[in-house]
């Protein structure tokens, strides 16, 4: 079965440091992974996505990932967190059974001053 | 703004009514998705359609059902309604039916039973 892994509801850094939100993965074949950000009361928006190619993949508002096949992960990175970067994120990956998202739980990204 | 629309923004209703949730995909997108959001629940796929043939099914409820019309808008109706129902519902769309196409939210319709 497909499935997505967050292991963290939260995550705190202070601004200015580096934040590392992480995503398992588990899938038969090629995954497509993709990130999203939910801000409160919004829907959400897409960040970045892995479909093949270079491992590290750079997205919007300057976040990138890095696919690991071998640890079957896909953790979003950014160096310099910002206040405004505080919000929920989830990992997801396309079925293989048609194109549904399979979402994980999601992550609390909490950036303090 | 994603340019997917989704009406109305908030809904309130009692136990045992039906209502109707609408979504317009992104002009050019032939398929459309939708999904719930709850507390326990996570974000969970219902349905998909693709160019007006419902193409695959999540764990939706039997009195959940969904169209997708021939001007590409979509919509979800929910009947015989639980408190359980509460929760947000996305519609997303995307240019085709599988691949590495990402998907664009609404911004979602908030259920609330009473």
């Amino acid at each position: 079965a497909q499935s997505v892994a967050q292991p963290e509801d939260q995550v705190n850094v202070a601004e200015g440091n580096p934040l590392t939100v992480k995503c398992t993965y588990s899938v038969s074949g090629n995954p497509y992974l993709f990130w999203y950000v939910q801000y409160p009361n919004r829907g959400l928006q897409f960040l970045l996505k892995y479909i093949t190619g270079d491992n590290l993949v750079k997205g919007s508002y300057g976040f990138e990932a890095e696919f690991n096949k071998s640890q079957t992960s896909f953790h979003l990175k950014k160096p310099s967190a910002l206040v405004s970067d505080s919000a929920l994120y989830f990992c997801a990956v396309r079925s293989n059974q048609g194109g549904k998202l399979i979402f994980g739980q999601g992550t609390e990204l909490s950036v303090k001053p | 703004d994603s340019g997917v629309t989704q009406t109305p923004k908030h809904l309130i209703t009692a136990t045992g009514q039906r209502v109707t949730l609408r979504c317009s995909p992104r002009s050019g997108d032939l398929s459309v998705y939708w999904y719930q959001q709850s507390l326990d629940q996570g974000l969970q796929f219902l349905i998909q359609y693709y160019n007006g043939e419902e193409r695959a099914k999540g764990n939706i409820l039997e009195r959940f059902s969904a169209q997708q019309f021939p001007d590409l808008h979509s919509e979800l109706n929910l009947s015989s309604l639980e408190l359980g129902d509460s929760a947000l519902y996305f519609c997303a769309s995307s240019p085709s039916a599988t691949g590495g196409n990402e998907q664009f939210f609404g911004p979602g319709t908030r259920l609330t039973v009473l």
